[in-house]
């Protein structure tokens, strides 16, 4: 079943503006977590933020968490030509003592145009 | 590390064939992910092992799929007999459960086309 939802479906935008995609989930949760995926490739873990924690960085990525809305937020700020992929929040889902079993949103597709 | 390793990269086989898809996870890791992707459903989890056993296989999507996971280094997914709308990459993952970091390792996929 699905848990994670992110917001926008895709997003256009140019090469060094901020990017913002949403997330937002079902359940309560160990931890939530951002991936990337450039086309015809694996996904890749970005960034981990867990449950008691409200906002992360990472370079140019910037995640927050507000777990009593169940929504997440991942800023790629100064964006390139490079970050352009699809996005994906995960959750590690706290429910039923199953630490550990990722449920992926459907993505968000981020376009940069140099 | 090589990662996680996945065979073959991509399959392309008649309606009603068995198909074998299989994955080598990372070493030490103890949970295996075994997750189906599409452009009409997105990233669905089929099924998820923790020490070799099978947790949650709440999407399988029929008796068709099937999974095994024999020891800690290698699994399969199976499809038998395979369908067109089974079509799609499917991919592997693993990870170190009870560490304080659960991040998930990726393979680069399997590219499935039934036909």
């Amino acid at each position: 079943s699905q848990q994670g939802e992110e917001d926008p479906q895709a997003l256009s935008i140019q090469e060094g503006e901020n990017a913002t995609m949403n997330c937002s989930y079902k359940t309560s949760i160990n931890n939530l977590q951002w991936y990337r995926q450039n086309s015809g490739r694996g996904l890749v873990h970005l960034i981990l933020i867990r449950s008691n924690e409200r906002e992360k960085h990472s370079g140019r990525l910037r995640v927050t968490l507000d777990t009593s809305k169940k929504s997440s937020s991942l800023l790629i700020t100064a964006s390139r030509a490079a970050d352009t992929a699809s996005y994906f929040c995960a959750t590690d889902a706290s429910y039923g003592g199953s630490q550990g079993n990722l449920i992926f949103g459907k993505g968000t597709k981020l376009s940069v145009k140099p | 590390d090589a990662g996680v390793i996945q065979s073959p990269r991509h399959e392309v086989t008649e309606m009603g064939q068995e198909v074998t898809l299989r994955c080598k996870p990372i070493s030490g890791h103890n949970s295996l992910f075994w997750y189906r992707q599409t452009m009409m459903r997105g990233l669905e989890l089929l099924i998820y092992f923790n020490n070799n056993v099978p947790i949650d296989d709440s999407g399988m999507p029929e008796d068709r799929f099937s999974a095994k996971m024999p020891n800690a280094s290698f699994s399969t997914l199976k499809i038998q007999p395979s369908e067109p709308r089974d079509s799609a990459v499917y991919f592997c993952a693993s990870s170190l459960v009870g560490s304080t970091n659960t991040r998930a390792f990726f393979g680069q996929g399997t590219r499935l086309t039934v036909v």
